[in-house]
């Protein structure tokens, strides 16, 4: 079975500092990767998504990441943050399906990142 | 539109008791998820509902859980003879398409949490 690894459980920075968070999955074959992010008080959404083709992704609010086959990786990375995007961070992975599986996702168990003004 | 909805937003319950939490997922869509996080813990699958399918159990932790779906649309999650450790947030998810792919975005409920005493 997969696995997700997220190895920041807490980060604080300021605004305006570089983001990155790391993820790492354990599954040797075809994976679709995820990041989602709750903000306080508001549901899980989609950041953005890797299934293939170009291994740097961009996502909503400025959020993109780097899927590196080679290292079982695919980092959330931010050049600037911002106040707002204080929240949780989860990232998740999909390597059930294989002609009929179900799209339920592994998920890590999130990176509470602050941001302090 | 409206998105996935979930009740009750709370239940505390004795140890003991059977306890039934409600999903409404997004009209039209026809795969729908149900999660658990627990504290410390990342989201972790537990069943998954696509269309007319037997569902996908594979996630469930005991036989005390127990999931349908009624007429495709609106689902129920039971779980008997609570313990403590049952303690989380239930979380479901529904996604639009007719056929699973391990792509699909999901569109996350606000959950229920429910605490066991």
């Amino acid at each position: 079975a997969q696995s997700v690894s997220q190895h920041n459980h807490h980060v604080i920075l300021s605004e305006a500092a570089s983001l990155e968070l790391g993820c790492n999955y354990s599954y040797g074959g075809t994976v679709n990767l995820f990041w989602y992010v709750q903000y306080p008080g508001q549901h899980l959404q989609l950041l953005l998504k890797y299934f293939s083709g170009d291994p740097l992704v961009k996502g909503i609010k400025g959020f993109e990441a780097e899927f590196i086959k080679s290292k079982f990786s695919f980092n959330l990375r931010k050049p600037s943050v911002q106040w707002s995007d204080t929240a949780e961070y989860f990232c998740a992975v999909n390597a059930r399906y294989s002609g009929g599986g179900a799209d339920g996702l592994t998920f890590g168990k999130g990176t509470h990142l602050i941001i302090q003004p | 539109g409206a998105g996935v909805s979930q009740s009750p937003s709370n239940k505390v319950t004795e140890k003991g008791k059977d306890v039934e939490l409600r999903c409404d997922p997004i009209s039209g869509h026809t795969a729908l998820y149900w999660y658990r996080q627990s504290l410390g813990q990342g989201l972790e699958f537990l069943i998954y509902f696509q269309g007319n399918s037997a569902p996908d159990k594979s996630g469930l932790p005991s036989d005390r859980f127990s999931a349908e779906r009624t007429g495709g649309s609106v689902s129920t999650l039971t779980i008997q003879r609570t313990q403590q450790e049952d303690s989380a947030v239930y979380l479901c998810a529904s996604t639009k398409t007719l056929q699973a792919s391990g792509r699909n975005e999901q569109f996350f409920g606000p959950g229920t949490r429910l605490t066991v005493l």
